[in-house]
């Protein structure tokens, strides 16, 4: 089992809906989530992290926690086509201080 | 906020020569900086952590003598690929994590493209 888990996709939705994305994680303890996203040839960008059980939102995204089922998902509101991208989860776990990259799903947003 | 720059953002050498690459934190410091391999269609692989003013910890499997790095001050790494190889062509990609953070989130900067001949 990899210790960070996505659907390598692609997610496709039109444009206007809603895209989820999922991330299971094996470490318990982890403390911090991530989601990154990374167009085609460039470096990942940081869009939002999360350490509480619950929903985050920041503008169009909003993150989910539950560590009892030890997942997190990402939620992109009204997509656009400039949200194809691939978005990376990661997750730094209880001993450590590095993150570990889960291996991205990307996405494809069609007008 | 939270800019991190890398110089060259792509480098053609020839085999057997050595390349460096810079990793600068522009507008904060950075106790640690890491650094990243990523081949076309795969994700990211941590080659090391690198933390200022002590010696980087590798990871498995990366070759500490290759890939030489230097943290000389809070807000530049090194990465120095030394007697480079065709098959040490990738995307190269450092990140850092700001001295004030909050959740040991990092920030990356936007990769050198090395393309070994």
């Amino acid at each position: 089992q990899k210790e960070v888990e996505q659907n390598s996709g692609p997610l496709s939705v039109p444009e206007g809906a809603i895209a989820s994305l999922n991330c299971t994680y094996s470490d318990r303890g982890s403390q911090s989530f991530f989601w990154y996203r990374q167009y085609s040839g460039k470096s990942p960008e940081l869009i939002m992290f999360i350490y509480s059980n619950g929903d985050k939102e920041d503008g169009r995204f909003t993150a989910q926690l539950n560590k009892a089922s030890q997942y997190v998902s990402l939620l992109i509101r009204d997509s656009q086509p400039s949200d194809s991208a691939t978005y990376l989860c990661a997750v730094l776990k209880a001993a450590g201080n590095k993150l570990t990259f889960g291996g991205g799903t990307r996405v494809l947003v069609k007008p | 906020g939270a800019v991190v720059s890398q110089h060259p953002s792509w480098v053609i050498c020839k085999s057997g020569t050595s390349v460096k690459i810079e990793c600068r934190s522009l507008d904060f410091q950075a106790t640690t900086m890491f650094w990243y391999r990523q081949f076309p269609k795969q994700s990211l692989m941590l080659m090391a952590t690198s933390n200022e003013g002590s010696k980087a910890t590798y990871e498995q499997g990366v070759e500490k003598d290759k890939f030489l790095i230097n943290h000389a001050s809070l807000t530049l790494s090194t990465l120095t690929v030394t007697s480079a190889h065709p098959e040490d062509s990738s995307f190269y990609i450092c990140s850092a994590r700001p001295v004030t953070y909050s959740s040991y989130e990092q920030y990356f900067g936007p990769g050198t493209r090395l393309t070994v001949t």
